[in-house]
């Protein structure tokens, strides 16, 4: 088990350019979430998908921000145009669907994005 | 809207101490509530919650959840450097359009120091 993946692990841009970040979930798992972190905010939400469909995207800041999950094993979390205000950490977690409680996420390790 | 706040933000302690992380929630329709630890990268899984009083053990590490009052305690006996990370505390609402979807405390910064 690869765990999930994520890439780039650092990115470093210029305010106004297009910023992609990637996401592998775990095989299987029907769950794919985004979740942002700073400093003063800690860990929010932005988006997550079901069986590559979006749920729910009220976390998302405003229309600079877009993602999608065109299969199973892939999703992407796009910025355009990036501000300073962008720069943190950006998670993907995965989780599979069990009836009853639930599962725990499992993370990946994370773009830190840095906005110049 | 979902409200988890945990205390203290931060706690310094000498190994071999025990330490007690306070978690406290507003939810609707409550389903779990999970602990991570956080080190440099990724937020690794630690326990799941569902029921009041039952304690989840692993090592030197036990957690326990109210139902009643709406909060969690994370015990860490004879710490040691390993332990320092955040830990953050989570919550997982039933049903709907906000399955799955976790809402997440600020953390607790514990540093050991040796």
């Amino acid at each position: 088990d690869a765990g999930v993946i994520q890439s780039p692990r650092h990115e470093v841009t210029e305010m106004g350019q297009e910023v992609t970040l990637r996401c592998k979930p775990i095989s299987g798992h029907d769950y794919l979430f985004w979740y942002r972190q700073t400093m003063m905010r800690g860990l929010e939400l932005l988006i997550y998908f079901n069986n590559n469909v979006p749920i729910d995207d009220s976390g998302m800041p405003e229309d600079r921000f877009s993602a999608k999950m065109p299969n199973a094993s892939f999703s992407t979390l796009k910025i355009q145009p990036s501000e300073p205000r962008d720069s943190a950490v950006y998670f993907c977690a995965s989780s599979p669907h069990t009836a009853g409680v639930g599962s725990p996420l499992h993370f990946g390790n994370g773009t830190r994005l840095t906005v110049t | 809207e979902d409200k988890v706040v945990q205390s203290p933000l931060s706690l310094v302690v000498h190994e071999g101490d025990t330490v007690t992380l306070n978690c406290s929630y507003e939810v609707t329709n409550f389903r779990s509530l999970l602990w991570y630890k956080q080190e440099k990268k990724a937020p690794t899984f630690l326990f799941m919650l569902t029921s009041s009083g039952i304690e989840k053990k692993s090592g030197r590490l036990s957690s326990i959840l109210d139902k009643k009052e709406l909060f969690s305690i994370l015990n860490i006996t004879a710490t040691q450097t390993g332990d320092s990370a955040v830990y953050l505390c989570a919550v997982k609402r039933v049903g709907g359009t906000s399955y799955g979807k976790l809402t997440f405390g600020q953390g607790t910064i514990l540093t050991v120091h040796p």
